[in-house]
């Protein structure tokens, strides 16, 4: 029983393309997160819900758009995709509010080529 | 938030104690350090997370110095399943959860 899962695992697209990637976490978490890490292993924050609801949107091109249907699942939908975009994409979800906020955890990673 | 600097890698022997160091020098009253561990092909996972002076459980140690400009991952006697990349993490724990990741360490352990 997976905690946190991601759909797809790989991810072979076109440039201009239209895609997106699922995530659920069955640990009743509270906020989600999306993060993006890109070849040199840098792993950077791009969105996160809490409840639905939007809390941090880093500095990410408009073609990115996060949708959370309910506190369970954070999809990531991306608009016409360009090269840069090949990253790996990992979600995580932390239960805020008590001690262990600062303990967020991830799925397996959705990597994401752009051709 | 307080930027760190670690080693980009390190090598090590199956039974050894390895010390991984994280320098954050200019960490904040609020600010927590927390590490993280990714294997390849894997997200990252939360190892221990520390204040001040020392923390242990079952993974590792977490050593922090009075001034908290430093502290030092222990990982006792490694395994050859540790080998990993190690993140030092610093910023506010409650604070929307915005980890913010640096290079990392990438250890090697060998047989």
């Amino acid at each position: 029983d997976t905690a946190v899962s991601q759909t797809p695992k790989y991810l072979v697209t076109q440039m201009g393309n239209d895609k997106s990637i699922k995530c659920e976490q069955n640990l009743g978490h509270d906020t989600m997160y999306w993060y993006k890490q890109d070849s040199k292993k840098f792993l950077k924050i791009m969105f996160s819900y809490n409840n639905k609801e939007l809390i941090i949107n880093e500095t990410v091109p408009n073609r990115f758009s996060p949708k959370s249907p309910d506190k369970a699942h954070l999809n990531l939908h991306i608009n016409s995709l360009e090269l840069g975009d090949s990253a790996v994409y990992f979600c995580a979800s932390s239960q805020d509010g008590s001690e262990d906020s600062y303990e967020q955890y991830f799925g397996p990673g959705t990597r994401l080529t752009v051709t | 938030l307080a930027k760190t600097t670690q080693p980009i890698s390190m090598d090590s022997y199956e039974g050894q104690e390895v010390n991984i160091t994280c320098s954050h020098n200019n960490i904040a009253t609020n600010d927590y350090i927390t590490w993280y561990q990714q294997f390849p092909s894997q997200g990252p996972r939360f190892i221990i997370q520390g204040y001040k002076t020392k923390v242990t459980n079952e993974v590792a140690s977490l050593f922090i110095p009075a001034d908290r400009k430093s502290s030092t991952l222990s990982l006792p006697r490694v395994s050859l399943s540790d080998t990993a990349v190690y993140y030092c993490l610093v910023g506010p724990y409650n604070q929307g959860g915005k980890l913010i990741f640096g290079q990392g360490t990438e250890l090697s352990v060998k047989p």
